[in-house]
């Protein structure tokens, strides 16, 4: 099973909107409403962020949103804060095992 | 709310075994799904495979098929997770987490995670 596919760095300015991109294949990302996000920041555990595509979990900011179109997911920053720098990974449910995508560092400028 | 409280840093040597743990509290341990994912330094998220211990099966990964083993403890609300034929590229911090059931009734999503456990491989 190879890693979903995601940009290395994706960079912003506070308040702005960014958007990170997943891209899997009709077996991973394409074939389930099963993709989630997640969030890393150094030396700290994942946190999840987004589960089915694009719902929250409580006490997620409503800044973080999800979405899906084929066989890529999206996650979508929006108002920006120094706080979101960090790393981000999707992953995929993919019959009975699961991918995670190449992983995305988020650089607040 | 689930809690996941991992054991220790390991230091091994190629070709032994690791074996960590996971002890859960808060919830039903024996429905929940729980999964191992690894990161090496510096490098992404793998996930390595999982267990439901009231159903007792685990399923792995292809690429750690053979050398992995998960099993699950009710009694003791406990995970484990066993690598063997270690090699220096196994050196990684150890995760584990349960797994949320997403609306089709398949778990799906990592909803809760340890706090990782780092394992070196070294001679």
């Amino acid at each position: 099973q190879s890693a979903l596919t995601q940009p290395a760095s994706v960079s912003g300015s506070p308040g702005q909107s960014i958007t990170i991109s997943c891209t899997g294949t009709s077996s991973d990302v394409g074939g389930y409403n099963y993709v989630s996000w997640y969030q890393q920041h150094p030396g700290k555990a994942p946190k999840l962020m987004i589960y089915e595509v694009s719902n929250r979990p409580s006490g997620v900011s409503n800044r973080f949103s999800g979405s899906k179109s084929g066989n890529t997911a999206s996650l979508t920053i929006s108002g920006l804060q120094a706080e979101d720098e960090a790393d981000y990974y999707c992953s995929s449910y993919t019959s009975s095992s699961y991918v995670f995508g190449t992983g995305t560092k988020v650089t607040v400028l | 709310q689930v809690q996941l409280v991992q054991s220790g840093a390991e230091v091994k040597k190629p070709g032994s075994s690791v074996k960590v743990s996971c002890k859960a509290s808060g919830g039903t341990f024996s429905s929940y799904a729980i999964s191992w994912v690894r990161q090496a330094p510096g490098q992404g998220l793998e996930w390595m495979g999982g267990i439901i211990p009231i159903f007792g099966t685990a399923n792995y990964a292809q690429k750690f098929q053979g050398r992995v083993t998960i099993t699950a403890d009710e009694s003791t609300s406990t995970a484990y997770m066993e690598l063997s034929s270690l090699r220096s590229e196994d050196t990684a911090v150890y995760y584990c987490a349960s797994l949320g059931y997403c609306s089709g009734g398949s778990p799906c999503y990592f909803d809760y995670w340890g706090q990782g456990t780092l394992v070196t491989v070294s001679s």
